[in-house]
This record gives structure tokens, C-alpha cells and sequence, in this order.
């Protein structure tokens, strides 16, 4: 029963440095998204996928991209971290059904920090 | 647009009831989600309303009137590890795409 994959669980970078989160999930969903977390708030959209080959931005997305080339895997990129990006990062995954997404499956998250 | 608002914190009493509530402004309005985050894990699913009325999970209850924008999470027989943020969350338009307020810190003390 692994679900949503998330790696790595901690990371610390510099500033300026790249680095790539990565997620998987085998459930055979069709959506997948990745949100931001910061202390006390609510989680923001930074980009999601309907399906494999087709990517969309949320409501941060500066600063991140991602790819969609399989069902099961949806990496997140940072190209150049900023001190900005410090916060959770949660890769999910979801259901469909008539008239859009169901319940979010959620991985355990990544807590970056950019120092 | 969209504006999801809810209390930042709230206190209750382990056995007793709460009421967590929820309002929204949003055009395209499709559904509308609550999530319990335990500190340091991820959010994990508790109801979803797309019709007005209430829906019912064992001490968990989530009631929606769109016509109102409004939502709340009835939590029963409160105990110790239920202390958590609640999360309310509404999916737009097509659906394909949720939308998170801040969440509401409920503390559940003896």
C-alpha cells in the first residue's frame, strides 16, 4: 500500500542551487498536484496534472516547474532556490469521478529550506 | 475570485461538541472538502459536500447550504486526538483543482 512517494523527506539548500522533489503514486490516478505549506497557513497550488503530457500552474507558480511524462510520476523542479521556496512541499494525487476530482491522497511531504 | 474563510483557532472541552465554520466567495462553486492536519503529517481526507444538506461519518459530521457559501464540520464527543487544524477546501468550475483556506488550530483540552 505505498500510495503517494515523496522524496526527499528533508532537504537544505543554498541559494541559487536546483534541485528536483520527486513523486510517484500507484494508484493509477489521473490528477496530481503540488502544494506549498508555510507555517500557519493553508496549502497553495503550485502546479497540477490532469494526465500524463498535460501540466497546468496553480497560484505560486514562480519560481517551480514540473513535468508529466508517465500516469505514476510527477516531479516538482527548482531552478534556482530562493529563500522564498523555505516551506513544506506536499505531492498529491486523486481521484475522478462525474463533475471533477474526489478525495486528495497526500504524500508525506518535503520540508525545504533554503538558506 | 475566491475567499475561503475560517477561524484561526478555536478551544473545546474533551466530550463536548464543536462547530468549526466555513464561508466562501467563490464563482464557479462545484464542491466542497474538510481536511484534519495533524502537526508535521499530511493532510488526511474527512468529507466531501457537493449538495446542501448534511452529511454524516461516525463523530464527524459536514453540513453545506451553497446558496449561503457556507459550510461546517460538527465534531462529537471530542477527544485528546482530534487537537488538530481543520482544513476547508472548495474545488471550482471543472473540479480539477482544489482550493485550501488557513485552517482552523482546534485544541481539545481535559
Amino acid at each position: 500500500n505505498a500510495g503517494v512517494t515523496q522524496t526527499p523527506k528533508f532537504r537544505i539548500l543554498k541559494i541559487g542551487q536546483s534541485m528536483t522533489l520527486q513523486c510517484t503514486q500507484d494508484m493509477n490516478h489521473n490528477y496530481m498536484y503540488w502544494y506549498r505549506q508555510d507555517p500557519g497557513m493553508g496549502l497553495k497550488l503550485i502546479y497540477y496534472s490532469v494526465g500524463a503530457g498535460i501540466t497546468d500552474k496553480g497560484e505560486v507558480p514562480n519560481g517551480y516547474n514540473v513535468s508529466r511524462s508517465t500516469t505514476e510520476d510527477f516531479p516538482l523542479r527548482l531552478e534556482l532556490a530562493a529563500p522564498s521556496q523555505t516551506s513544506v512541499y506536499f505531492c498529491a494525487s486523486s481521484t475522478t469521478k462525474a463533475g471533477g476530482m474526489r478525495e486528495l491522497f497526500f504524500g508525506s511531504g518535503t520540508q525545504l529550506s533554503v538558506l | 475570485g475566491q475567499n475561503i474563510d475560517q477561524p484561526t483557532e478555536m478551544t473545546a472541552t474533551e466530550g463536548a461538541i464543536v462547530q468549526i465554520n466555513c464561508t466562501y466567495q467563490t464563482s464557479g462553486f462545484n464542491g466542497l472538502f474538510w481536511y484534519q492536519q495533524h502537526a508535521g503529517e499530511a493532510p488526511t481526507f474527512l468529507s466531501y459536500n457537493v449538495l446542501d444538506g448534511l452529511e454524516e461519518k461516525g463523530r464527524f459530521s459536514s453540513f453545506l447550504s451553497r446558496s449561503k457559501g457556507y459550510s461546517y464540520l460538527l465534531l462529537k464527543e471530542l477527544q485528546m486526538k482530534d487537537s488538530a487544524s481543520y482544513l476547508c477546501a472548495v474545488t471550482l468550475g471543472g473540479g480539477n483543482k482544489l482550493t485550501f483556506g488557513t485552517g482552523t488550530q482546534l485544541k481539545v483540552e481535559l
